[in-house]
């Protein structure tokens, strides 16, 4: 069975600076699909970044980028320039051939002005 | 604007009312789900469906029912609501079920306290 654990339940940074979220996973899968999913004060769930475990190269998308580490089943996220509207929680999440989303624990970061 | 509506966003009900919480998709959207949230445990699916009166269990169905009788509404129904089903739910859907590989668009979420 997918197993996600985050394994910081709380994170803070100093606005403009740089933060890593870390996540791993566990699945026996070799083709399967990686995501963070971002959930504002609003509740609003809203993706992020998401990551094919096919692909060697890490996805970026502008400030948001992850080092997903295959081998060792991390895949964490790092925040550039971080700003006051990423104060969230961010959940990472796998899924696999069964089409079903395994979710970790979540990680609330805050951003310091 | 393209959307997922759930209704009420809070709801504190009592021990076995039964209720409905509403979703509706404006997308034309085949896939639809209903997951739950809470603290320490993430999200969990509850159920899914993947088109109109295809309906299957998730990770966490019992006490929980569906109906999918249009694409674009999937309701959750508590028949006997329970003090353990306090929690924030949320609806999400994507174009077709591999479309969840790629994204799923959530609802603003429904906070539901059962006394």
């Amino acid at each position: 069975a997918q197993t996600v654990t985050q394994s910081q339940p709380e994170m803070s940074v100093q606005e403009a600076e740089t933060v890593t979220l870390s996540c791993t996973y566990d699945t026996s899968e070799s083709d399967y699909y990686l995501f963070w999913y971002k959930q504002p004060p609003s509740r609003q769930m809203i993706l992020v970044i998401r990551q094919e475990a096919y692909k060697q190269q890490n996805a970026t998308e502008n400030r948001f980028s992850v080092n997903f580490q295959k081998a060792a089943k991390s895949f964490s996220l790092k925040i550039s320039d971080s700003q006051l509207g990423d104060a969230a929680m961010y959940f990472c999440a796998s899924a696999d051939s069964n089409y079903q989303l395994i979710w970790g624990a979540g990680t609330k970061l805050i951003i310091k002005p | 604007e393209a959307q997922v509506t759930q209704n009420p966003r809070y709801l504190i009900t009592v021990t076995g009312k039964k209720l409905t919480v509403t979703c509706s998709q404006n997308m034309n959207h085949e896939y639809m789900s209903w997951y739950r949230q809470d603290p320490g445990l993430g999200l969990r699916q509850i159920y899914y469906s993947m088109n109109v009166e295809v309906t299957d269990k998730g990770d966490v169905p019992e006490g929980y029912k569906v109906s999918r009788k249009e694409k674009r509404n999937f309701p959750l129904i508590l028949e006997s609501p329970s003090p353990n089903q306090t929690s924030l739910y949320f609806c999400a859907s994507s174009s077709t079920i591999t479309d969840i590989y790629n994204e799923q668009f959530f609802g603003p979420g429904t906070r539901l306290t059962v006394l």
